[in-house]
């Protein structure tokens, strides 16, 4: 079974370029999560999505950050415009349905310059 | 005082040695909890669910103290494998979402 998926893998912009990120969950998952993950710490949430319905979004920055999950499957997390401290990894989690296990993506490595 | 917190460690220990982590919460209201292993510029991997009763998979046993509101992971015989940090995390008091700690790192040696 193929697992969650993003793209790109990396990403390197100039402060104040837009970003989007890309996130196909395990089929079947209708949970989708956005962490965010800085260096040292812990994944932190930013979204949750239950199928196309935004759920908790209370952790993301509305003023810059925005996401959609239009169909209930795929899922876009946009930045814009980006600043120098969004450099982090950006993780995509899905889980059959809230409260279940929750498996992550390989994440995109956001690097803003 | 943070919702998750674990000592960052790091452990180092000597191939064969018992090692646990603990991670204690703040909400006392918390269901779910979870063990993640995360290596170097990879992204978490679970590892085992915390079950009331504890829960055992080969070296590694998770337990859940809800009196004390910590969980535990233990690991016994520790291979150079084991070398990772382990990230607990315990569900939002608002929802499913899950919080996570900072990470235990273990470096494990030959």
């Amino acid at each position: 079974e193929a697992g969650v998926v993003q793209s790109p893998r990396y990403k390197i912009i100039e402060k104040k370029q837009p970003v989007a990120f890309w996130c196909n969950p395990i089929s079947g998952h209708n949970t989708l999560y956005w962490y965010l993950q800085n260096l040292g710490q812990g994944p932190e949430l930013l979204i949750r999505y239950e199928n196309e319905e935004a759920v908790d979004d209370s952790q993301l920055p509305k003023d810059r950050f925005s996401a959609e999950r239009l169909k209930g499957v795929d899922s876009t997390l946009k930045i814009q415009p980006a600043e120098l401290g969004d450099s982090a990894v950006y993780l995509c989690a899905s889980s059959l349905s809230a409260g279940n296990e929750q498996y992550f993506g390989p994440g995109t490595r956001l690097t803003v310059t | 005082r943070k919702e998750v917190e674990q000592d960052p460690g790091p452990f180092n220990v000597p191939e064969g040695a018992t090692v646990a982590f603990n991670c204690t919460y703040s909400n006392s209201a918390s269901q779910s909890f979870f063990w993640y292993r995360q290596d170097c510029r990879k992204e978490p991997k679970l590892l085992m669910s915390v079950y009331s009763s504890g829960n055992e998979d080969g070296r590694f046993t998770a337990q859940l103290n809800r009196a004390s509101q910590y969980i535990s992971l233990l690991i016994r015989d520790s291979k150079l494998s084991d070398s990772a940090t382990y990230l607990c995390a315990v569900n939002r008091h608002s929802g499913y979402a899950l919080n996570f700690g900072k990470g235990t790192s273990l470096l494990v040696t030959p």
